[in-house]
């Protein structure tokens, strides 16, 4: 019965490689959200996506791609992975089409990233 | 833009005794939501408590309650008779009102219970 399921759950990597972070929500959320927590814990959004459009991106390189097939899943596929990439990221989702709603992100466990 | 600051980077408390979690932001928006997260050593973040910018009331939830001083741009946590299980990251965030809006957090106060 879990809400936000990400995997892998830790990957480890090498310099250069293209690697995918997959999540899943089963809330019925129609927002869904990519955070990188960098090594000194500090969180912030990269990706959001309403109803598989495109909402946020915030200055994140373009060597991160997201890619929403449905309102239920939110990937992130890295190219040319690079030292700075190492951190763990989070996916999240929320429910934002009732205006009263309560809008709290649900988040998933989170993908350790490392590059060597 | 909006920022949210955590002043205290660690605090400690004795078990069973009151801490209080400081978190300043800054808006100039009229509706918005604030929240604590908390994210133990198993890296899951998990939703404390939330507060509605419009409600005068302060939000509470069991022996967690805030301080929302909306004047002061002020939004403290505090939490009661602490547990050795309340030992987390603690994450303050701020997002604007309606629509798919972007968390933002605060740098995070490394909370220890001492036995």
């Amino acid at each position: 019965d879990t809400a936000v399921s990400q995997t892998p759950k830790y990957l480890v990597t090498q310099m250069g490689n293209d690697k995918s972070i997959k999540c899943e929500q089963n809330l019925g959320h129609d927002t869904m959200y990519w955070y990188k927590q960098d090594s000194k814990k500090f969180l912030k959004i990269m990706f959001s996506y309403n109803n598989k459009e495109l909402i946020i991106n915030e200055t994140v390189p373009n060597r991160f791609s997201p890619k929403s097939p449905d309102k239920a899943h939110l990937n992130l596929h890295i190219n040319s992975l690079e030292l700075g990439d190492s951190a763990v990221y989070f996916c999240a989702s929320s429910h934002d089409r009732d205006p009263f709603s309560n809008t709290e992100a649900f988040f998933g466990q989170g993908t350790r990233l490392t590059v060597v | 833009a909006q920022t949210v600051t955590q002043s205290q980077p660690e605090m400690s408390v004795q078990e069973a005794e009151t801490v209080t979690l400081s978190c300043t932001y800054d808006t100039s928006e009229s509706d918005y939501y604030l929240f604590w997260y908390k994210q133990p050593p198993s890296r899951q973040m998990i939703l404390v408590i939330r507060q509605e910018a419009y409600k005068q009331q302060n939000a509470t939830e069991n022996r967690f309650s805030v301080n929302f001083q909306k004047a002061a741009k002020s939004f403290s946590l505090k939490i009661s008779d602490s547990q050795l299980g309340d030992a987390a990251m603690y994450f303050c965030a701020y997002r604007r009102g309606r629509g798919a809006q972007k968390l933002v957090f605060g740098q995070g106060t490394r909370l220890t219970i001492n036995p």
